[in-house]
């Protein structure tokens, strides 16, 4: 079946330590990947996105993400988390006009 | 870049009562636009896809005579939902994208979101 997977539902980590939050995607073909981020009572904002090309792609906020198609992933990376990374933080694929959205990780930076 | 608005973005309203939200492209032209829900800590479900001019396209289980959704314009859809009842109260979060060959085509741009909740 057709399925995004965020495997974290919660991670916490401690400000100026490194993240990478995962996302797995099972389609028949390599959709347009997505990652976006969510503050409480808040709309999505766009970090980052791939289509094609150089698999790791660079975002916003220092945030930067790789994709391999054999691991059929599309993992999200900081090497330095700051307090205001503080969010939920979904990953989305789109293999036609719709997009299909992950359960969601929700991040705590502890000072 | 692409903005897109919603309003209102926040909304209370007695049981039985219609609710009318707004999803407005701002700075292109929105050949089609997505309506999602969202529950308190889950993800986005995807409710209906319009396209301008076009009846919706509803996901398997969204009730379509409950949550009327009209795209008369590029630039606008509305999601109405009728004869809300509690467990109606959500977020409700639109999305658009532009035509095909224009550069808000790959992509969705997200509204702010609509927080909808009935008494």
């Amino acid at each position: 079946a057709q399925s995004v997977t965020q495997p974290d539902i919660h991670i916490t980590v401690s400000e100026g330590a490194s993240l990478e939050l995962r996302c797995n995607y099972s389609y028949g073909a390599t959709p347009y990947l997505f990652w976006y981020v969510q503050s409480p009572g808040q709309g999505l904002q766009l970090l980052l996105k791939y289509f094609s090309g150089d698999t790791l792609v660079q975002g916003i906020k220092g945030f930067e993400a790789e994709f391999k198609r054999s691991q059929s992933s599309f993992n999200l990376r900081k090497p330095s988390v700051h307090w205001s990374d503080a969010a939920e933080y979904f990953c989305a694929v789109a293999p036609s006009t719709a997009f299909y959205f992950g359960t969601g990780t929700s991040l705590t930076v502890i000072p | 870049g692409a903005v897109v608005s919603q309003h209102p973005s926040w909304v209370i309203c007695k049981s039985g009562t219609s609710v009318k939200i707004e999803c407005r492209s701002l700075d292109f032209q929105a050949t089609t636009m997505f309506w999602y829900r969202q529950f308190p800590k889950q993800s986005l479900m995807l409710m209906a896809t319009s396209n301008e001019g076009s009846k919706a396209t509803y996901e398997q289980g969204v009730e379509k005579d409950k949550f009327l959704i009209n795209h008369a314009s590029l630039t606008l859809s509305t999601l109405t939902v009728t004869s809300a009842h509690p467990e109606d109260s959500s977020f409700y979060i639109c999305s658009a994208r532009g035509g095909s060959g224009t550069s808000s085509y790959n992509e969705q741009f997200f509204g702010p979101g609509t927080r909808l909740t009935v008494l």
